[in-house]
């Protein structure tokens, strides 16, 4: 069976502190994607990547980087964790389909909850 | 900037009824559109893709509908059932940058 495994389900971290939220995808995909979900605001995106060590700016960078040193892996890093990163963080990956605009179906990993104090 | 709209922003009918839900895109220059489920507190499951060209797709007791041109996809449940209940959310890719964009979703709530 496909997985997007998330290294953590519940994290809870102090204010200013360096969080790494780590996503791990056995299906061999080129997409890799990070998104945060708030009750009222839905799913944002944060940052995707569709290459080892390539990445690309979503809706919501700010505070926020992502490393991909190895195809199945897309770590999001918070520098300094503020209260407003307190969110439910989301991994998804698809692969590469014909042409450059390749997306195909997107999937989830179960998802990061991360509380900043 | 695409903007994703779904309505009703919830929905609740008995069980066995079949029900329609709405989704609508500003930016018709999409590659495709997903319909996905989130169960509370969990991730989200890819229910149906529909690529550009296509008008369609089904799978099982669920029809998805495409018109590219006017900006709207539907999501058509049949003979609802109670495990039904969740959250629905549409999301089209962009052909510009491949950015998949969220709907806020339906929250849809099936009575037994």
């Amino acid at each position: 069976d496909v997985k997007v495994t998330q290294s953590s389900r519940y994290l809870v971290k102090r204010t200013g502190e360096k969080v790494f939220l780590e996503c791990v995808q056995d299906m061999d995909h080129e997409n890799m994607f990070w998104y945060r979900q708030d009750p009222g605001l839905g799913l944002r995106l944060i940052y995707f990547s569709y290459d080892v060590k390539m990445k690309e700016k979503g809706d919501i960078p700010e505070g926020y980087s992502v490393s991909r040193e190895k195809k199945e892996r897309f770590s999001l890093i918070l520098e300094s964790a503020s209260t407003n990163q307190t969110s439910m963080y989301l991994c998804a990956s698809s692969g590469a389909g014909t042409g450059y605009s390749g997306a195909n179906v997107l999937t989830f990993g179960a998802g990061s909850r991360l509380t900043v104090l | 900037k695409q903007e994703v709209t779904q309505i009703p922003a919830a929905l609740s009918v008995p069980e066995g009824e079949n029900l329609v839900l709405n989704c609508s895109f500003t930016d018709s220059a999409i590659y495709n559109l997903q319909w996905f489920r989130q169960d509370p507190g969990k991730g989200l499951t890819s229910l149906l893709l529909i690529q550009s060209s296509q008008r369609e797709q089904t799978s099982g007791r669920l029809n998805a509908s495409l018109d590219k041109s006017s900006g709207r996809s539907t999501l058509y449940i049949a003979a609802s059932q109670p495990g039904d209940s969740a959250t629905y959310l549409c999301a089209p890719t962009e052909n510009r940058d491949d950015k998949i964009i969220f709907g806020k979703g339906t929250r849809l709530h099936i009575l037994p």
